[in-house]
């Protein structure tokens, strides 16, 4: 089954802990991103990667990391979460010509206290 | 609950109506759009979609229309069932090269029995 894999669906941690969300793709897309997803604002991108070692800050960046080593996975990281970083994120891969779909992963829940 | 609903716009229909959800989209370039629903606890998930060479496009109970000249894009539900009650987000691709989809904030649909 075709999807995109996040992990954990659920966190909860403290500021200045360093976490890592994990993502997932099985469909040998080259495009992956990573979003969030507030209140009235609607899905932001954070960051972007056209493929292996390639990758690029979206509209908010500030903040987080990712890493693209392989082409299936794309890491979000944050080095020292703050409270303005709890969210909702979704992390997506599509083939990298415009005017694809994209595939959405379930997303995962972020509070940081 | 699901924090992507607390500002957005709602619109609320009976079972069996017809629905008509509408999305303005900004930059006259863009040559690719979607819609996506997204129902509580998951994922934004592809419904349709539709290229600017086009000013209509059907599929299962849904329908797409598209406007260039006013910049707007419609999705249409015929017979909406219990089951269409998500957050329905339209998307443009505003790079003709590659990825680069940019979000709606979303219309809340709620379908009452």
């Amino acid at each position: 089954e075709a999807q995109v894999t996040q992990n954990p669906r659920y966190l909860i941690t403290v500021t200045g802990k360093k976490l890592t969300v994990t993502c997932s793709q099985n469909m040998n897309h080259e495009y992956m991103s990573w979003y969030r997803q507030d209140p009235g604002l609607g899905l932001r991108q954070i960051y972007y990667s056209m493929n292996v070692e390639v990758t690029d800050k979206g509209d908010v960046p500030e903040g987080y990391k990712v890493s693209r080593k392989e082409k299936r996975n794309f890491p979000l990281i944050l080095e020292s979460p703050s409270p303005n970083q709890t969210s909702l994120y979704f992390c997506a891969s599509s083939f990298l010509l415009g005017g694809t779909e994209a595939f959405f992963g379930q997303g995962t829940r972020l509070t940081v206290v | 609950g699901e924090s992507v609903g607390l500002h957005l716009p709602t619109l609320s229909v009976q079972e069996g109506d017809n629905s008509i959800i509408n999305c303005a989209y900004s930059n006259s370039a863009s040559d690719y759009f979607i819609w996506y629903k997204q129902e509580s606890g998951k994922g934004p998930q592809f419904i349709i979609d539709i290229r600017s060479n086009m000013d209509k496009r059907q599929g299962q109970r849904v329908t797409v229309l598209l406007n260039k000249t006013v910049k707007h894009l419609s999705l249409q539900i015929a017979a909406t069932q219990p089951g269409d009650s998500a957050v329905y987000f339209c998307a443009e691709n505003r790079d003709t090269g590659f990825q680069k989809l940019v979000f709606g904030t979303g219309t809340r649909l709620l379908v009452s029995p």
